[in-house]
Protein backbone atom coordinates (compact mmCIF):
# COMPACT_ATOMS: atom_id res chain seq x y z
CA UNK A 1 0.00 0.00 0.00
CA UNK A 2 1.12 3.53 -0.86
CA UNK A 3 2.30 5.18 2.17
CA UNK A 4 1.50 8.59 1.50
CA UNK A 5 -1.81 10.71 1.22
CA UNK A 6 -2.07 13.37 -1.31
CA UNK A 7 -4.97 15.59 -2.30
CA UNK A 8 -6.63 14.47 -5.57
CA UNK A 9 -6.55 17.87 -7.27
CA UNK A 10 -5.15 21.29 -7.33
CA UNK A 11 -5.98 24.28 -9.60
CA UNK A 12 -3.14 26.71 -10.43
CA UNK A 13 -2.87 30.16 -12.23
CA UNK A 14 -0.26 29.74 -15.37
CA UNK A 15 2.98 31.40 -13.95
CA UNK A 16 2.20 31.12 -10.67
CA UNK A 17 4.17 29.08 -8.21
CA UNK A 18 2.17 25.68 -7.89
CA UNK A 19 2.74 23.78 -4.22
CA UNK A 20 1.57 20.36 -3.89
CA UNK A 21 1.84 19.14 -0.94
CA UNK A 22 1.94 15.07 0.84
CA UNK A 23 1.84 13.37 4.08
CA UNK A 24 3.63 10.70 5.02
CA UNK A 25 3.91 10.60 8.56
CA UNK A 26 5.02 6.59 8.77
CA UNK A 27 8.36 7.50 6.53
CA UNK A 28 11.48 5.44 8.06
CA UNK A 29 14.82 6.85 8.34
CA UNK A 30 16.31 5.45 5.73
CA UNK A 31 13.52 6.06 3.17
CA UNK A 32 13.78 8.82 0.54
CA UNK A 33 10.86 11.03 -0.62
CA UNK A 34 10.51 10.97 -4.43
CA UNK A 35 8.06 12.72 -7.36
CA UNK A 36 6.66 11.90 -10.11
CA UNK A 37 4.36 13.26 -12.53
CA UNK A 38 2.56 11.42 -15.45
CA UNK A 39 1.17 13.44 -18.59
CA UNK A 40 -1.53 12.09 -19.81
CA UNK A 41 -0.75 8.64 -21.69
CA UNK A 42 2.85 9.20 -21.14
CA UNK A 43 5.05 7.19 -18.63
CA UNK A 44 5.56 8.91 -15.27
CA UNK A 45 8.48 11.25 -15.45
CA UNK A 46 11.20 11.44 -12.36
CA UNK A 47 11.03 15.13 -11.11
CA UNK A 48 13.02 14.96 -8.11
CA UNK A 49 13.86 13.11 -4.58
CA UNK A 50 15.19 13.99 -1.22
CA UNK A 51 16.16 12.55 2.05
CA UNK A 52 16.18 15.42 4.68
CA UNK A 53 17.15 18.34 3.17
CA UNK A 54 15.70 20.74 0.53
CA UNK A 55 16.33 19.67 -2.60
CA UNK A 56 16.38 21.96 -6.09
CA UNK A 57 16.61 21.27 -9.54
CA UNK A 58 15.63 22.45 -12.77
CA UNK A 59 12.35 21.21 -12.80
CA UNK A 60 10.60 21.87 -9.38
CA UNK A 61 12.22 22.36 -5.31
CA UNK A 62 11.38 19.79 -2.78
CA UNK A 63 10.90 21.06 0.89
CA UNK A 64 10.84 18.31 3.62
CA UNK A 65 9.57 19.14 7.20
CA UNK A 66 12.35 18.82 9.99
CA UNK A 67 10.32 15.67 11.43
CA UNK A 68 10.47 14.19 7.70
CA UNK A 69 6.30 13.58 8.12
CA UNK A 70 5.33 15.67 5.02
CA UNK A 71 6.74 17.41 2.35
CA UNK A 72 5.66 20.43 -0.25
CA UNK A 73 7.13 20.11 -4.20
CA UNK A 74 7.07 23.03 -5.64
CA UNK A 75 7.16 24.33 -9.65
CA UNK A 76 7.95 27.44 -9.50
CA UNK A 77 6.32 29.17 -12.17
CA UNK A 78 3.79 26.47 -13.59
CA UNK A 79 2.87 26.25 -17.48
CA UNK A 80 -0.23 24.74 -19.03
CA UNK A 81 2.20 21.68 -19.71
CA UNK A 82 2.73 21.05 -15.84
CA UNK A 83 -0.76 19.90 -15.91
CA UNK A 84 -0.27 16.25 -15.09
CA UNK A 85 -1.07 13.84 -12.09
CA UNK A 86 1.68 14.18 -9.24
CA UNK A 87 2.80 11.44 -7.38
CA UNK A 88 4.37 11.50 -3.86
CA UNK A 89 6.15 7.91 -2.99
CA UNK A 90 8.20 7.36 -0.34
CA UNK A 91 11.27 4.02 -0.61
CA UNK A 92 14.32 2.95 0.76
CA UNK A 93 17.70 2.44 -1.59
CA UNK A 94 17.88 -0.81 -0.89
CA UNK A 95 16.72 -2.37 -4.24
CA UNK A 96 13.13 -1.10 -3.17
CA UNK A 97 9.83 -1.05 -5.51
CA UNK A 98 8.21 2.32 -6.48
CA UNK A 99 3.99 1.50 -5.52
CA UNK A 100 2.19 4.40 -6.36
CA UNK A 101 -0.56 5.89 -5.01
CA UNK A 102 -3.58 8.28 -6.47
CA UNK A 103 -1.54 11.26 -6.66
CA UNK A 104 -2.76 15.04 -7.41
CA UNK A 105 -4.09 15.50 -10.73
CA UNK A 106 -2.74 19.49 -11.16
CA UNK A 107 -4.56 21.75 -13.25
CA UNK A 108 -2.72 24.42 -14.72
CA UNK A 109 -5.06 27.09 -15.74
CA UNK A 110 -4.48 30.62 -18.18
CA UNK B 1 20.27 7.56 -24.75
CA UNK B 2 16.76 7.43 -26.43
CA UNK B 3 15.36 5.64 -22.92
CA UNK B 4 13.55 2.76 -22.23
CA UNK B 5 12.15 1.42 -25.28
CA UNK B 6 8.92 -0.54 -25.09
CA UNK B 7 6.91 -2.19 -28.31
CA UNK B 8 4.53 -2.15 -29.79
CA UNK B 9 2.96 1.10 -28.79
CA UNK B 10 -0.60 -0.71 -29.18
CA UNK B 11 -1.47 -4.33 -29.66
CA UNK B 12 -5.13 -4.93 -30.36
CA UNK B 13 -5.47 -8.75 -30.06
CA UNK B 14 -8.63 -11.17 -29.61
CA UNK B 15 -9.40 -13.24 -26.24
CA UNK B 16 -7.33 -16.58 -25.95
CA UNK B 17 -4.56 -15.36 -28.27
CA UNK B 18 -1.25 -15.15 -26.87
CA UNK B 19 0.51 -11.58 -26.58
CA UNK B 20 3.90 -10.79 -25.84
CA UNK B 21 5.40 -6.91 -24.31
CA UNK B 22 9.09 -5.87 -25.04
CA UNK B 23 11.25 -3.82 -23.39
CA UNK B 24 14.68 -2.48 -23.35
CA UNK B 25 16.00 -0.48 -20.36
CA UNK B 26 18.52 2.22 -20.20
CA UNK B 27 22.20 0.90 -21.29
CA UNK B 28 23.88 0.30 -17.75
CA UNK B 29 20.73 0.09 -15.35
CA UNK B 30 20.60 -2.81 -13.46
CA UNK B 31 17.01 -3.22 -12.52
CA UNK B 32 13.80 -3.63 -14.23
CA UNK B 33 10.37 -2.90 -13.51
CA UNK B 34 6.82 -3.90 -15.18
CA UNK B 35 3.85 -1.82 -14.71
CA UNK B 36 0.25 -2.13 -15.32
CA UNK B 37 -2.13 0.99 -15.61
CA UNK B 38 -5.80 1.20 -15.49
CA UNK B 39 -8.60 3.73 -14.59
CA UNK B 40 -9.74 1.92 -11.58
CA UNK B 41 -6.65 0.44 -9.98
CA UNK B 42 -3.85 2.96 -10.95
CA UNK B 43 -0.21 1.73 -11.51
CA UNK B 44 0.80 -1.18 -10.50
CA UNK B 45 3.61 -3.12 -10.02
CA UNK B 46 3.69 -6.48 -11.65
CA UNK B 47 7.02 -7.70 -11.28
CA UNK B 48 10.82 -6.34 -11.22
CA UNK B 49 14.32 -7.63 -12.16
CA UNK B 50 17.59 -7.15 -10.56
CA UNK B 51 20.86 -8.05 -12.57
CA UNK B 52 18.36 -9.74 -14.21
CA UNK B 53 17.20 -12.14 -11.70
CA UNK B 54 13.13 -11.65 -11.02
CA UNK B 55 12.80 -10.23 -7.12
CA UNK B 56 9.44 -10.03 -6.80
CA UNK B 57 6.63 -11.29 -9.00
CA UNK B 58 3.96 -11.01 -6.15
CA UNK B 59 2.51 -8.38 -8.53
CA UNK B 60 1.75 -10.69 -11.28
CA UNK B 61 -1.95 -11.28 -11.53
CA UNK B 62 -1.96 -15.14 -12.25
CA UNK B 63 -0.54 -17.73 -13.61
CA UNK B 64 -1.30 -16.47 -17.39
CA UNK B 65 1.46 -13.69 -16.86
CA UNK B 66 5.21 -14.58 -17.07
CA UNK B 67 8.08 -12.43 -17.03
CA UNK B 68 11.80 -12.87 -18.39
CA UNK B 69 14.90 -11.06 -18.72
CA UNK B 70 17.41 -13.19 -20.69
CA UNK B 71 20.11 -10.62 -20.68
CA UNK B 72 20.54 -6.70 -19.30
CA UNK B 73 19.40 -5.12 -22.31
CA UNK B 74 15.67 -6.72 -22.78
CA UNK B 75 12.77 -7.94 -21.05
CA UNK B 76 9.22 -9.62 -21.67
CA UNK B 77 5.92 -9.28 -20.44
CA UNK B 78 4.24 -12.43 -21.69
CA UNK B 79 -0.16 -12.98 -21.46
CA UNK B 80 -1.26 -16.73 -22.41
CA UNK B 81 -4.28 -16.67 -23.22
CA UNK B 82 -5.13 -13.26 -22.82
CA UNK B 83 -8.55 -11.50 -21.94
CA UNK B 84 -10.50 -8.75 -21.85
CA UNK B 85 -9.81 -7.81 -18.28
CA UNK B 86 -5.95 -7.48 -18.98
CA UNK B 87 -6.91 -4.47 -21.17
CA UNK B 88 -4.81 -1.43 -20.05
CA UNK B 89 -1.02 0.17 -20.38
CA UNK B 90 1.85 -1.49 -19.68
CA UNK B 91 5.14 0.43 -18.54
CA UNK B 92 8.56 -0.86 -18.03
CA UNK B 93 10.99 1.47 -16.03
CA UNK B 94 14.41 0.89 -15.00
CA UNK B 95 16.97 1.88 -12.65
CA UNK B 96 20.80 2.19 -11.89
CA UNK B 97 20.95 2.17 -8.22
CA UNK B 98 23.16 4.28 -6.55
CA UNK B 99 22.37 6.79 -9.23
CA UNK B 100 21.42 10.49 -9.59
CA UNK B 101 17.95 10.10 -10.81
CA UNK B 102 14.83 7.87 -9.99
CA UNK B 103 13.12 5.13 -12.38
CA UNK B 104 13.34 5.82 -16.59
CA UNK B 105 9.63 4.93 -17.56
CA UNK B 106 8.96 3.95 -21.03
CA UNK B 107 6.12 5.36 -23.22
CA UNK B 108 3.85 2.06 -22.55
CA UNK B 109 2.06 -0.02 -24.61
CA UNK B 110 -1.46 0.44 -24.87
CA UNK B 111 -2.81 -3.19 -25.04
CA UNK B 112 -5.97 -3.79 -25.79
CA UNK B 113 -7.99 -7.36 -25.78
CA UNK B 114 -11.52 -8.19 -27.71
Amino acid sequence: DAKTTQPPSMDCAEGRAANLPCNHSTISGNEYVYWYRQIHSQGPQYIIHGLKNNETNEMASLIITEDRKSSTLILPHATLRDTAVYYCIVFGHQGGKLIFGQGTELSVKP
Amino acid sequence: DAGVIQSPRHEVTEMGQEVTLRCKPISGHNSLFWYRQTMMRGLELLIYFNNNVPIDDSGMPEDRFSAKMPNASFSTLKIQPSEPRDSAVYFCASILWGGSEGYTFGSGTRLTVV
